[in-house]
This record gives C-alpha cells, sequence and structure tokens, in this order.
C-alpha cells in the first residue's frame, strides 16, 4: 500500500490560513487522496477528497501537485474549532485495500 | 441516532478476562473496520471485512478476533486481554470505491488493568 508522509505537527493563529503538507511519492494512478480529521475527544471526521484537480468544500480545499506526489490540505480562516490531528491518505478502491492511517498531523490554532 | 454506534463507550477490565467491543451502523455500506488508536501513534488497523464472509487481518491483528453477524454488525473480541491492550478503539464504515468516504463510531475506551 502507498504510504504517506506528514509533518509531526503545526501552529497557525486564529483567522489566518494554514496550509497542511503531505508526501506521497509511491502514490499510483488509481489513488484518490482522502483527508480526515480528528477532533479532541471524538472519532475522526471526513473532511475532502481528490483525484487530480485541486478540490473545494466547505470546510477546505484540496491542492494537489501536478505530479501527484504530494498535496496539501488549505483552511482558509483557521479557528479554534479547527484544532484536530489531520490525517492524509490513498485509497485506490481496490478490492483489498486497507485504509491505512499514519500519525497525522497535529495542528494548533492559537487566539 | 448516530450514522455508527460502538458499545460499551467505556470498559474497565482485569487482565486475562475475555472482551467484546460491538458496532453496528446503519450507513447499509459493506464494508467495515476497526482501529487502534493510542496516544502518539495515530489509528491503526487491527480488522476489516468487505462483506459478511470476507474478513481480513489489518496491521495489529494478533491478540483480536471479530464476527461479522450481519451486513451492519462487525464485533472485535479480545480472547484474553492484557494491559498493554489498554487503547482507545474506533469503528468505522464506508461504501465501496475509491471515493466512499470512511465514518466513524465515536470509540469505545478499554482498560485492562
Amino acid at each position: 500500500d502507498a504510504k504517506t508522509t506528514q509533518p509531526n505537527s503545526m501552529e497557525s493563529n486564529e483567522e489566518e490560513p494554514v496550509h497542511l503538507p503531505c508526501n506521497h511519492s509511491t502514490i499510483s494512478g488509481t489513488d484518490y487522496i482522502h483527508w480526515y480529521r480528528q477532533l479532541p475527544s471524538q472519532g475522526p471526521e471526513y473532511v475532502i477528497h481528490g483525484l487530480t484537480s485541486n478540490v473545494n468544500n466547505r470546510m477546505a480545499s484540496l491542492a494537489i501537485a501536478e505530479d501527484r506526489k504530494s498535496s496539501t490540505l488549505i483552511l482558509h480562516r483557521a479557528t479554534l474549532r479547527d484544532a484536530a490531528v489531520y490525517y492524509c491518505i490513498l485509497n485506490s478502491g481496490g478490492s483489498n485495500y486497507k485504509l491505512t492511517f499514519g500519525k497525522g498531523t497535529l495542528l494548533t490554532v492559537n487566539p | 441516532d448516530a450514522d455508527v454506534t460502538q458499545t460499551p463507550r467505556n470498559r474497565i477490565t482485569k487482565t486475562g478476562k475475555r472482551i467484546m467491543l460491538e458496532c453496528s451502523q446503519t450507513k447499509g455500506h459493506d464494508r467495515m473496520y476497526w482501529y487502534r488508536q493510542d496516544p502518539g501513534l495515530g489509528l491503526r488497523l487491527i480488522y476489516y471485512s468487505f462483506d459478511v464472509k470476507d474478513i481480513n487481518k489489518g496491521e495489529i491483528s494478533d491478540g483480536y478476533s471479530v464476527s461479522r453477524q450481519a451486513q451492519a454488525k462487525f464485533s472485535l473480541s479480545l480472547e484474553s486481554a492484557i494491559p498493554n491492550q489498554t487503547a482507545l478503539y474506533f469503528c468505522a464504515t464506508r461504501s465501496g470505491g475509491p471515493t466512499g468516504e470512511l465514518f466513524f463510531g465515536e470509540g469505545s475506551r478499554l482498560t485492562v488493568l
């Protein structure tokens, strides 16, 4: 299974943009890039996913490098409620794909 | 009602006891997963199931077993609990295909004394 690499932690100030990077140099052509986040004392929740083109939804934007070996989750204006662990995972949807998570990035948002 | 329900939410038990964590989902999805979370280690996959007759080991299946009683139910068992199985356990479900998002339960916190 292709793996992802994320920084252990990042820090941001409230109302400023946050760019969370993810490297996935062994990504295959059929892998979708998914992002999840885990708020304190909760289960992870879906944020966004994409294949090749940049994607936007109400929670965030996903910027995917042209060679697809890296991606960036963008929170346009961080709030205190965005403080969480953010996970980047790959999903090929194949019949035996496991959906494994790494350690993620702990985002701290300062008031 | 929650999409994914885990019971119990909290459990304290003793070494050597048998423990079952239950998970049920109302999404109608075929795929179900059990993950374990320890501080600083992220989420690690224990077992996953693509349908009632298809169960697979994940990264850390030793010491655990599972049962897929129905499409909506997936139970995790610790036959003889040990202290290093103290952790937060999450059940999840998703639809098939590469775009299907995972829906997680709220977690079951297990403490083995």
